[in-house]
Order: structure tokens, then C-alpha cells, then sequence
């Protein structure tokens, strides 16, 4: 099946320790996001690439980066994770013109 | 900027109706979402609305769109016990806009 897969589910990265997520899907589709999602509150976009173009929101930390290598996969960076870092991350496609988001089932990151 | 309201939670025994209330701020928005997000689980979109309908039914579940008072509801006819979960609105504005904004999500608690 289609679909949009995140690795790993859980996470644990130490405080100041630069850590990776990683999102790939196969439904070919153009644009890829990465939400991250704190306890109790609404996914706030981080940043999304349409095709190789990124495009970060005005209010995402300096500290959190985004590779797109390929159609198929999307890494989220995170240079030096803070205890407010710690969060559900969300990652997302959509085909430009599209009604919805496919949303992969995220990863939950622990920073100690 | 775009703001979406839901109340965060609702309690419902099984088999009644639930229904899921949305409110947001942009008068622009052209598509409107409902996601569900089990326990630790990403978000699955259940349904959509574009701004020019004001209904549309999808097996259990109704949506309702009120374009002049910018509400949106969900309507979960002979909810079960595997509905219990977090429901998000979400809205996305129109032509060249990627970005979805989310309510905080109401907490679907069902009544055995």
C-alpha cells in the first residue's frame, strides 16, 4: 500500500545531542511537510518542501533543518534538541492540487 | 493570522450521535478537514469539505459547513467505542497555499 512511513516511532536524544527523523513515501507525491505536535496541541507546521523548493515558516527555530534528497524521502535535523524540543514530529505529502494530507503515524521525541 | 476553535472535549455514549464543533477565522479558506489521531498514532483524514458545498455524508459521518458563520461540524451517527479518539478541524486557504492550520482537537470520549 501506498503510503507515508516515519522511522523510528520513538526517539530518545540526548539534551544539546543533534539528532535526525526520517520520513519516505510512496505515493510520488510532490510536497512534503513536517508538523511538530506538543501535548494537547494542534500540529504547527515547521517547514515543506514543494518538489526540491523549501520553504520554512517565519516562526521555526533556527535549530531545526530539513534535507529533501529525493521525491521519496525528507530528514528532519535537529542541531542541538532543548527539553522544549521534545514533541510528537508529524511528517505529511500532498500532490500540489490535492484536497488532504497524507500524514505518516510520527515520532515521538524524548530529549533527556 | 488564521485561527481554528473546537472544544476540547465531548462525551457520548455508545450508539447516540456525536457531534464535533469547528470554528475558524479565514474567510478564504476553500477546503475544510476533519483527522482523527488515535493514542501515538499520526493523523487519519476522514473527511473533507470544499467552501462551495454545505453538506456532505460519507457512511457515519456528516459534515456540515456554515460559510457565513465560518462553522463547521462533524456529525458521528451510532458512535462506537473505536471512535474514541482526538478529532482536528483544519483549514486550508485557497490557490498557492500549502499549509493546513489546526484547531487543538476535541477529545472523543465514548461511553461504553
Amino acid at each position: 500500500d501506498a503510503m507515508v512511513i516515519q522511522n523510528p516511532r520513538y526517539q530518545v536524544t540526548q539534551f544539546g545531542k543533534p539528532v535526525t527523523l526520517s520520513c519516505s513515501q510512496t505515493l510520488n507525491h510532490n510536497v512534503m511537510y513536517w508538523y511538530q505536535q506538543k501535548s494537547s496541541q494542534a500540529p504547527k507546521l515547521l517547514f515543506h518542501y514543494y518538489d526540491k523548493d523549501f520553504n520554512n515558516e517565519a516562526d521555526t527555530p533556527d535549530n531545526f533543518q530539513s534535507r529533501r534528497p529525493n521525491t521519496s524521502f525528507c530528514f528532519l535535523d535537529i542541531r542541538s534538541p532543548g527539553l522544549g524540543d521534545a514533541a510528537m514530529y508529524l511528517c505529511a505529502t500532498s500532490r500540489a492540487a490535492n484536497y488532504g494530507y497524507t500524514f505518516g503515524s510520527g515520532t515521538r521525541l524524548t530529549v533527556v | 493570522g488564521e485561527d481554528v476553535e473546537q472544544s476540547l472535549f465531548l462525551s457520548v455514549r455508545e450508539g447516540d450521535s456525536s457531534v464535533i464543533n469547528c470554528t475558524y477565522t479565514d474567510s478564504s479558506s476553500t477546503y475544510l478537514y476533519w483527522y482523527k489521531q488515535e493514542p501515538g498514532a499520526g493523523l487519519q483524514l476522514l473527511t473533507y469539505i470544499f467552501s462551495n458545498m454545505d453538506m456532505k455524508q460519507d457512511q457515519r459521518l456528516t459534515v456540515l459547513l456554515n460559510k457565513k458563520d465560518k462553522h463547521l461540524s462533524l456529525r458521528i451517527a451510532d458512535t462506537q467505542t473505536g471512535d474514541s479518539a482526538i478529532y482536528f478541524c483544519a483549514s486550508r486557504s485557497g490557490a498557492g497555499s500549502y499549509q493546513l492550520t489546526f484547531g487543538k482537537g476535541t477529545k472523543l470520549s465514548v461511553i461504553p
